[in-house]
């Protein structure tokens, strides 16, 4: 059964980098690709970026200048970055497995969240 | 930033059935699959169709998903109380070359 677990600090401050790790049981990171998305409270969700375990990426470009995300598959866990932060970052987080097959793909399963709010 | 439109309610009483829509373009719903999410309240969302109309596995069959152009339809009758969440669309954007979603819909059971 695979499962994704988020973790890092709940509370981030305005201009600072947000940091949190994904860790994946249950089946090797080197399957499949991994990918972040978040959701403001009461809002909608959005799509950050991928990684597939070789470290090639893929970013929103509405983030792309401030996101990192990296991959360590001696810990079958990936990890996200984002720089300079401001309140409109402050949104439940969450980790999620890409499956990709002939022209389609889709994000299954999905961790809990974490909610990361931005305040001093 | 959502491309795709959904409305932002639904509702029926059980037994009935609702139909959620999702218009895009040609850069996404008209070009790739859509897939859908279930989000029950206080959870993460869950897949709940994938490639415009296939159920993974543990997902009932009254629950059903087809596309036409640029426009995809969430189906589920014979609803249930249980089936109160939000839904929301996604599909990948080729002039974005990113992955959108849906603005969601919250479904309601009177």
């Amino acid at each position: 059964q695979v499962q994704l677990q988020e973790s890092g600090p709940g509370l981030v401050k305005p201009s600072e980098t947000l940091s949190l790790t994904c860790t994946v049981s249950g089946v090797s990171i080197t399957s499949y690709y991994w990918t972040w998305i978040r959701q403001p409270p009461g809002k909608g969700l959005q799509w950050i970026g991928y990684i597939y375990y070789t470290g090639s990426t893929n970013y929103n470009p509405s983030l792309k200048s401030r996101v990192t995300i990296s991959v360590d598959t001696s810990k079958n866990q990936f990890s996200l970055k984002l720089s300079s932060v401001t309140a409109a970052d402050t949104a439940i987080y969450y980790c999620a497995r890409g499956v990709a097959e002939t022209d389609a793909n889709w994000f299954d399963p999905w961790g809990q969240g974490t909610l990361v709010t931005v305040s001093s | 930033q959502s491309v795709l439109t959904q409305p932002p309610s639904a509702s029926g009483t059980p037994g009935q059935r609702v139909t959620i829509s999702c218009s895009g373009s040609s850069s996404n719903i008209g070009s790739n699959t859509v897939n859908w999410y279930q989000q029950l309240p206080g959870t993460a969302p869950k897949l709940l169709i994938y490639s415009n109309n296939q159920r993974p596995s543990g997902v009932p069959d009254r629950f059903s998903g087809s596309k036409s152009g640029t426009s995809a339809s969430l189906a589920i009758s014979g609803l249930q109380s249980e089936d109160e969440a939000g839904y929301y669309c996604a599909a990948w954007d080729d002039s974005l070359n990113g992955y959108v979603f849906g603005t969601g819909t919250k479904v309601t059971v009177l």
